[in-house]
């Protein structure tokens, strides 16, 4: 079946380093994929998404490229900020014939900035 | 209201009890979808509403789990007969037809002692 591989965490990282979270997905159709992100004590909030190959997406100085020939949806950051620590969720969700949409998760990577 | 609601925030049950978990979604989203969240670890899938007809439950892990969404709005899941393998948070999210974006809500945090 589908699924998501993200690196694992924690990362710690100072204010202004550059971000990069690894993903990975198998799937059978041409899903969506997304990043999702929880900051403490909140809910889960997309961050960003995109919908087919070379695909880019952005939101709040986070990137991530939709590259199918290597099955992955890397989510960087040129400058991360304090403000920035949280859990990261890379996610694919596949709307194809007889799918529902529903999401798969990766298990989350924790993102700690130190000032 | 704005988002997607849940209540309780948190539910603490003994082992065997049931409890029941409700989601007020965005008012005008179709589909409505359900999460458990063990610590630690990524959401995964239960079950699936498409207004009140409820179209996968493949995720739903025993049949103590038992969902539902009858006038198409809000819906409750229930667990009967708690075991302590089912604390986790349950999370809620729902999206209008075809969207792929699902909007969560902050979750319910059950804990079975």
């Amino acid at each position: 079946g589908d699924s998501v591989t993200q690196m694992e965490g924690p990362v710690t990282l100072s204010e202004e380093a550059f971000l990069t979270i690894n993903c990975t997905y198998t799937a059978t159709g041409y899903p969506s994929l997304f990043w999702y992100v929880q900051y403490p004590g909140e809910g889960l909030q997309l961050l960003l998404k995109a919908t087919k190959a070379d695909d880019k997406g952005s939101n709040k100085g986070f990137e991530a490229t939709y590259r199918k020939e290597t099955t992955s949806f890397h989510l960087e950051k040129g400058s991360v900020q304090v403000s920035d620590s949280a859990v990261y969720f890379c996610a694919l969700s596949d709307h194809g014939s007889g799918n529902t949409g529903k999401l798969i998760f990766g298990q989350g990577t924790t993102l700690q900035v130190k000032p | 209201g704005a988002g997607v609601s849940q209540s309780p925030r948190y539910k603490v049950a003994k082992r065997g009890q049931d409890v029941a978990l409700r989601c007020d979604p965005i008012s005008g989203h179709v589909s409505l979808f359900w999460y458990q969240q063990a610590l630690g670890q990524g959401p995964e899938f239960l079950t699936y509403f498409q207004n009140e007809a409820q179209l996968d439950k493949s995720g739903l892990p025993s049949d103590r789990f038992f969902a539902e969404r009858p006038e198409g709005s809000v819906s409750t899941l229930k667990i009967q007969r708690t075991q302590q393998e089912d604390s986790a948070v349950y999370l809620c999210a729902s999206s209008l037809a075809g969207a792929d974006e699902q909007f969560f809500g902050p979750g319910t945090r059950l804990t079975v002692l």
